[in-house]
């Protein structure tokens, strides 16, 4: 089963307007976080925002805010007023507690690419 | 600059020979991991260090890899036969964090270096 899902390929936004990234997550630890990452063209992943299991509160960075729903296990990324250099790959990722070695490691969705246009 | 760092950028191949890329981290990480992206997809991880400890290996790193972190500053990657379908970017990451078994931290941030992009022909 995939740990991360991230079911939209690709997403269109006109600058200025908010987007939404959505993201489902699939575990059975207590304890994991979320992070979502962009990767532009260049390649490099750059992070983003964090959202820990036990956190009470949507995360918030900037423009970036964290739609968090535990029941329901999924953590949307929210862009506020798209700019054009926002148009990148994102991925959403998880990193759990392994009980049995207690190293964790990141796990990545597949991305949606989002084009913002002007 | 001192964020991640890898060499080559790219590299491009012919099927059997054998490569080797570089990762130096950020100077004071003690996390070092390797990942590898193909098109279309994710990065998939397989393998971190912490400090000069190869502490976990995934499935997909086959007996044609090997990875080594010899003084837990930077690391290599090397590829010994190299196939097509090795042809992907492979892209390095690192952590601070808190070391065993007594903390485990799931909210630190790994920073990624821009990857080698392999091509495999």
């Amino acid at each position: 089963a995939q740990k991360i899902t991230q079911t939209q390929p690709g997403m269109f936004v006109q600058e200025k307007e908010a987007v939404t990234l959505d993201c489902t997550y699939d575990t059975s630890d207590p304890s994991y976080g979320l992070f979502w990452y962009k990767q532009p063209s260049s390649g490099e992943m750059i992070f983003l925002i964090y959202q820990g299991s036990y956190d009470q509160q949507n995360a918030t960075e900037g423009r970036y805010s964290l739609n968090f729903q535990k029941a329901r296990k999924s953590a949307n990324l929210v862009i506020s007023a798209s700019q054009l250099g926002d148009s990148a790959m994102y991925f959403c990722a998880m990193r759990e507690v392994r009980m049995n070695s207690g190293y964790s490691t990141l796990t990545f969705g597949k991305g949606t690419m989002l084009l913002v246009s002007p | 600059d001192t964020g991640v760092s890898q060499d080559p950028r790219h590299k491009i191949t012919k099927r059997g020979q054998n490569v080797t890329f570089r990762c130096d981290p950020i100077s004071e990480h003690n996390r070092l991991y390797w990942y590898r992206q193909t098109l279309g997809q994710g990065p998939e991880f397989l393998t971190y260090f912490q400090n000069e400890a190869q502490l976990e290996k995934s499935r997909l790193l086959s007996d044609r890899f090997s990875a080594e972190r010899p003084k837990g500053s930077f690391s290599t990657l090397e590829i010994q036969r190299t196939e097509q379908g090795d042809s992907a970017m492979y892209l390095c990451a690192s952590s601070l964090e808190g070391g065993d078994y007594e903390i485990l931290t799931v909210n630190t941030e790994a920073f990624f270096g821009q990857g080698t992009r392999l091509t495999v022909v």
